[in-house]
């Protein structure tokens, strides 16, 4: 079975503070991604990767870099945390072949105070 | 822009009745429409998916209608159950995007006794 393992279900910081959020998958995925989850909204791309140390912009890239130096692991990086991006934070992999399905990891709950 | 428009944003149903969620979307280059299952606590799971090529899918009591030239396509569950009170995201992607979705925002069903 796939597992996606995303390091905190829960996470506090304060505004201004550089957040880390780390993903990791077991399953020699190629791609990885970064979504946020906010009621209403659904589930809005931030980054993702197709290979180790390469990334693409999503639809909401404002605010966020992402890390990836090695193929299991991706790493979100909240440059100076503000407010507005308090949220569920959801990692996920699917090989690179067409039409492959997410899998997901069980998200962090990120608050920003 | 929203690309993938997704309705209602809750339903209520009882047991045994059909669930019937609904998306649109706007891109014709999409050609890969899944269907993502998500209980509380957990990240989003692939339910069932369907390629335009056919006009409906059928897994068990789950079923994807496609409508190519309305661009719309939906979810029917069959004789639905407790168990299956979750939230339901659609989602489209085209090939060669290393799986990129785009997602609705997202559907809470409530299956009542």
């Amino acid at each position: 079975d796939v597992k996606v393992t995303q390091s905190s279900r829960y996470l506090v910081k304060r505004t201004g503070e550089k957040v880390f959020l780390e993903c990791v998958q077991d399953m020699d995925h190629e791609n990885m991604f970064w979504y946020r989850q906010d009621p209403g909204l659904g589930l809005r791309l931030i980054y993702f990767s197709y290979d180790v140390k390469m990334k693409e912009k999503g639809d909401i890239p404002e605010g966020y870099s992402v890390s990836r130096e090695k193929k299991e692991r991706f790493s979100l990086i909240l440059e100076s945390a503000s407010t507005n991006q308090t949220s569920m934070y959801l990692c996920a992999s699917s090989r690179d072949r067409v039409n492959q399905p997410q899998h997901f990891g069980d998200g962090t709950r990120l608050s920003i105070l | 822009q929203q690309q993938v428009k997704q309705s209602p944003q809750s339903l209520i149903v009882q047991k045994g009745g059909i669930s019937i969620i609904n998306c649109a979307y706007e891109n014709t280059a999409f050609d890969y429409f899944p269907w993502y299952q998500q209980f509380p606590g957990k990240g989003p799971a692939l339910l069932i998916a369907i390629r335009p090529d056919v006009s409906e899918k059928k897994e068990g009591r789950f079923t994807i209608s496609f409508n190519k030239s309305a661009k719309q396509f939906s979810l029917h569950i069959m004789d639905s159950q407790p168990g299956d009170s979750a939230t339901y995201f659609c989602a489209a992607s085209r090939s060669g995007t290393a799986s990129k979705l785009t997602f609705g925002t997202g559907t809470r069903l409530q299956v009542t006794l």
